[in-house]
């Protein structure tokens, strides 16, 4: 695609529910990162894959949080019996990881509400 | 390891002053730096970034800044504000061979009437 999409675009669940996100990339980009922004926040990283190299995990909060990529393809986050803490947009970037081509590209994310 | 600090959380301007938003980053291995806007309700865009070469860098809508190594600092800098520059900024850094990227706190730009 042209661009970084995530879906959905908006995610409302109730407490202690299990809530998948997810972000496809722009093709032939090797790394896709997570971040976590909560209101009026920085960017929270959250995890990072690249290639077939072993994810960074050192960002995920809690063992609530987990990721998958398949390839250098789509990439899902999910978060097990989610906490009102969770609240927050949850974005997606991909970048070529090329030479000095390593712009990360940032999808619209996922808001996600916990209530 | 490497990390990105932004000092001000907040900084407001005048219309048609100088805007400087600061950014200082520590790497171990020479940087790519970047800065990102987000403009309310909206996702992350490139504003400009700095690989090699010119340590002056030009980006979109008249910002640029300059890489100082001495300083490690990448500040970001506008000449005259606009209003429609009221959005966050973050700075970001990558290297090392993995070259992920990770970004400062962000700084909210208000410009005032």
């Amino acid at each position: 695609g042209a661009g970084v999409s995530q879906s959905p675009s908006n995610k409302v669940t109730e407490k202690g529910k299990d809530v998948e996100l997810r972000c496809d990339p722009i093709s032939g980009h090797t790394a896709l990162y997570w971040y976590r922004q909560r209101l009026g926040q920085g960017l929270e990283f959250l995890i990072y894959f690249q290639g077939n190299s072993a994810p960074d995990k050192s960002g995920l909060p809690s063992d609530r949080f987990s990721a998958e990529r398949t390839g250098e393809s789509v990439s899902t986050l999910t978060i097990q019996r989610t906490q009102q803490e969770d609240s927050a947009v949850y974005l997606c970037a991909s970048s070529l990881f090329r030479g000095q081509d390593t712009e990360a590209f940032f999808g619209q994310g996922t808001r996600l509400t916990v209530v | 390891a490497q990390s990105v600090t932004q000092l001000g959380s907040h900084v407001s301007v005048s219309e048609g002053a100088l805007v400087l938003l600061r950014c200082n980053y520590s790497s171990s291995v020479p940087p790519y730096l970047f800065w990102y806007v987000q403009y309310p309700n909206q996702g992350l865009q490139l504003l400009l970034k700095y690989t090699t070469g010119a340590t002056l860098v030009k980006g979109i809508n008249g910002f640029e800044a300059e890489f100082k190594k001495s300083e490690t600092s990448f500040h970001l800098t506008k000449p005259s504000a606009h209003m429609s520059d009221a959005a966050e900024y973050f700075c970001a850094v990558s290297s090392g061979s993995a070259r992920q990227l990770t970004f400062g706190s962000g700084t909210q730009l208000t410009v005032l009437p």
